[in-house]
């Protein structure tokens, strides 16, 4: 079975930090993809970025980079530079032969 | 419109009650998706559609719960004889590549979700 583990459930930091969001996942597929989703306080969930099982590169968009390391099952999210309308709830999750799942979340907030 | 619609947005009923939710997803996208999101939680998987069937059911909490799926488009969530733990925000999403052989390599477009509240 397929699973995703976010096993920080809140993070607090202040404007200009940086933070890493971590994601562990589980899953028997050979061939699966990998997402991080935002959904800020107004609720709707946004897509941020998808990685195929197969590239391990690591990828910035911006202040946004991803670390993708299949060693440890692991795709981490890192914001630099935080600013406060980055306070939102980021879902890592993942997707294989028949679903996508998510994990439980984090709760990011970002103080001035 | 263009994105993925779900009516009603909010929906507030008495414990027993039957409801029923519905997801208008994205022309042309054949996978679509319906989560339930509790106050505070994640996003728990209920079922998955490809098209008109549903190859997926197991997230679905209880044999309260169906979901149908016609013509590949509209699809709908029903919940019968409510209990008040059923209260979530339930999530549609779709997205417009299916299975292909062995993956969903889409990303999922969100709607807004219904709030349902069991009283």
């Amino acid at each position: 079975a397929q699973k995703v583990t976010q096993a920080q459930t809140e993070i607090s930091v202040v404007e200009k930090e940086d933070v890493t969001l971590d994601c562990v996942y589980e899953t028997r597929d050979t061939t699966y993809y990998l997402f991080w989703y935002k959904q800020p306080p107004s609720g709707e969930l946004v897509f941020l970025i998808r990685r195929n099982s197969f590239d391990e590169q690591n990828e910035i968009s911006g202040r946004y980079s991803w670390n993708f390391q299949k060693s440890t099952s692991s795709f981490n999210f890192t914001i630099t530079a935080s600013q406060v309308v980055d306070s939102a709830v980021y879902f890592c999750a993942l997707s294989g032969n028949n679903d996508m799942r998510f994990g439980a979340g984090t709760r990011l907030t970002v103080k001035p | 419109g263009a994105g993925v619609s779900q009516s009603p947005s909010n929906k507030v009923t008495e414990k027993g009650k039957d409801v029923e939710l519905r997801c208008d997803p994205i022309s042309g996208h054949t996978a679509l998706y319906w989560y339930r999101q509790s106050l505070g939680q994640g996003l728990e998987f209920l079922i998955y559609f490809q098209g008109n069937s549903a190859p997926d059911k197991s997230g679905l909490p209880s044999d309260r719960f169906s979901a149908e799926r016609t013509g590949g488009s509209v699809s709908t969530l029903t919940i019968q004889r409510t209990q008040q733990e059923d209260s979530a925000v339930y999530l549609c999403a779709s997205s417009p590549r299916g299975l292909a052989g062995w993956a969903n390599t889409g990303e999922l477009f969100f709607g807004e979700g219904s709030r349902l509240t069991v009283l």
